[in-house]
């Protein structure tokens, strides 16, 4: 079975501060990607990532940058955290590599609560 | 662009009665469909997936989907559903043409009372 892990499952920060993401695949996959889950909106894709130090914006990239370094981490970066950014933020991972079916994997989430 | 809908934001059902959720997606071309299911408090996972074939696709717990492309549609079905199939219920797409993105539909709340 794939397995997503995220670093926190809650995580409380102050307005203005710097919040890093991390999440890890262990099933050797391409694609990984960072979403956020808000009430009535579903889930938006704000980045993803295709290869190591490769990345690409999504829905919604604006506030956040992203870095993969190694194949299995993908970190989500809040340079500046504001109250907007309070929200549940998913990440999965997917085959990728040039495979025309694919199926995402999802980690556990990491609630985040922006004052 | 893709867009996912579904029809309802909140459904509430008494247990054994039977269970349709709406989805509709705008792309024209080849797509895979998926349904999620978000049970309270754990992550999402995949109930079930089309990526070619029968239409008709079964998933885990005894739900089911039938992709209509004529119709752009990929509805969610189960005949008797049950107080533990309370959960959120996300449609998603990925168009062959669109990359590797996945576009999400905006979720239906299921509640199933007993």
């Amino acid at each position: 079975d794939v397995k997503v892990t995220q670093s926190s499952r809650y995580l409380v920060k102050r307005t203005g501060e710097k919040v890093f993401l991390e999440c890890v695949q262990d099933m050797d996959h391409e694609n990984m990607f960072w979403y956020r889950q808000d009430p009535g909106l579903g889930l938006r894709l704000i980045y993803f990532s295709y290869d190591v130090k490769m990345k690409e914006k999504g829905d919604i990239p604006e506030g956040y940058s992203v870095s993969r370094e190694k194949k299995e981490r993908f970190s989500l970066i809040l340079e500046s955290a504001s109250t907007n950014q309070t929200s549940m933020y998913l990440c999965a991972s997917s085959l990728g590599g040039g495979a025309t079916q694919e199926t995402q994997y999802f980690g556990p989430g990491t609630r985040l609560l922006v004052l | 662009a893709q867009s996912v809908s579904q029809h309802n934001h909140h459904v509430i059902l008494s247990e054994a009665a039977s269970l349709e959720l709406g989805c509709n997606y705008s792309y024209g071309g080849t797509v895979n469909l998926f349904w999620y299911v978000q049970y309270p408090g754990q992550h999402l996972q995949l109930l079930l997936k089309y990526f070619s074939g029968d239409p008709l696709v079964k998933g885990i717990k005894g739900f089911e989907a039938e992709f209509i492309k004529s119709k752009f549609s990929f509805n969610l079905r189960k005949p008797s559903v049950q107080w533990s199939d309370t959960a959120e219920y996300f449609c998603a797409v990925n168009a062959e043409n669109y990359g590797q993105n996945f576009v999400f539909g905006p979720g239906t709340r299921l509640s199933v009372l007993p």
